[in-house]
């Protein structure tokens, strides 16, 4: 089975900082990796997906993200947090179904990014 | 495009009741998959629907079970609620085929009283 591992479930930096959220992987075949945000009393907003084209990901709203496989890792970072990114952030893998037709999200645990001035 | 909706936004039930959420998928998107969001156990995979039928199934009692109608729209019902059954539960749809983008919706808020 895949599995997502974020490190840290709390990241504070002051706007302007560079922003940095972590997630590995754990894939015994190539995986699809997504990166979701999460604001309060709302559902999940795709940022960027990883699916073999490019090991660097540029996504929405300045963020971007890198492949690498020998770290089985898909970090997540932007270069100048703004107040406005302050939600929690949600790295998943996902996996074929056992019919092929459509595939099964697993999620991280999340990180919960505060930004303050 | 609308994007995903979901109705009731919130819900309150009663412990032992059954309780019935609705999806409507993205215009064109077949795949509809559904999600429990809890702060304890965070995002779990429920089941997942296509052409009608159950495609995948998550790890949960079968007191949770789903359905899909010709046009796609899908509905997953919750019998004999428990307290921990209070969650947020997203739907997701998407094309079919791994790799595909999910788009979730607002949720419904579940809680079980």
């Amino acid at each position: 089975a895949q599995s997502v591992t974020q490190l840290g479930s709390h990241v504070s930096v002051s706007e302007g900082a560079l922003v940095l959220l972590r997630c590995n992987y754990s894939s015994s075949v190539p995986p699809y990796l997504f990166w979701y945000v999460q604001y309060p009393n709302q559902g999940l907003q795709l940022l960027l997906k990883y699916t073999s084209a490019a090991t660097l990901v540029k996504g929405i709203n300045g963020f971007e993200a890198e492949f690498k496989k020998s770290e089985t890792s898909f970090h997540l970072t932007k270069p100048s947090a703004h107040m406005s990114d302050a939600a929690e952030y949600f790295c998943a893998v996902s996996e074929a179904s056992s019919g092929g037709t459509a595939s099964k999200l697993t999620f991280g645990t999340g990180t919960r990014l505060q930004v303050t001035l | 495009k609308a994007g995903v909706t979901q109705t009731p936004r919130y819900l309150i039930k009663t412990r032992g009741q059954q309780v019935t959420l609705s999806c409507s998928p993205i215009s064109g998107h077949r795949s509809v998959s559904w999600y429990q969001q809890t702060p304890g156990q965070g995002l779990q995979f429920l089941f997942e629907y296509f052409s009608e039928t159950q495609r995948n199934k998550g790890n949960f009692p079968g007191r949770f079970s789903g359905r899909q109608f010709s046009n796609s729209r899908s509905e997953m019902n919750v019998s004999t609620l428990e307290l921990g059954d209070s969650a947020l539960y997203l739907c997701a749809s998407s094309s079919v085929g791994p790799g595909y983008e999910q788009y979730f919706g607002p949720g419904t808020r579940l809680t079980v009283t």
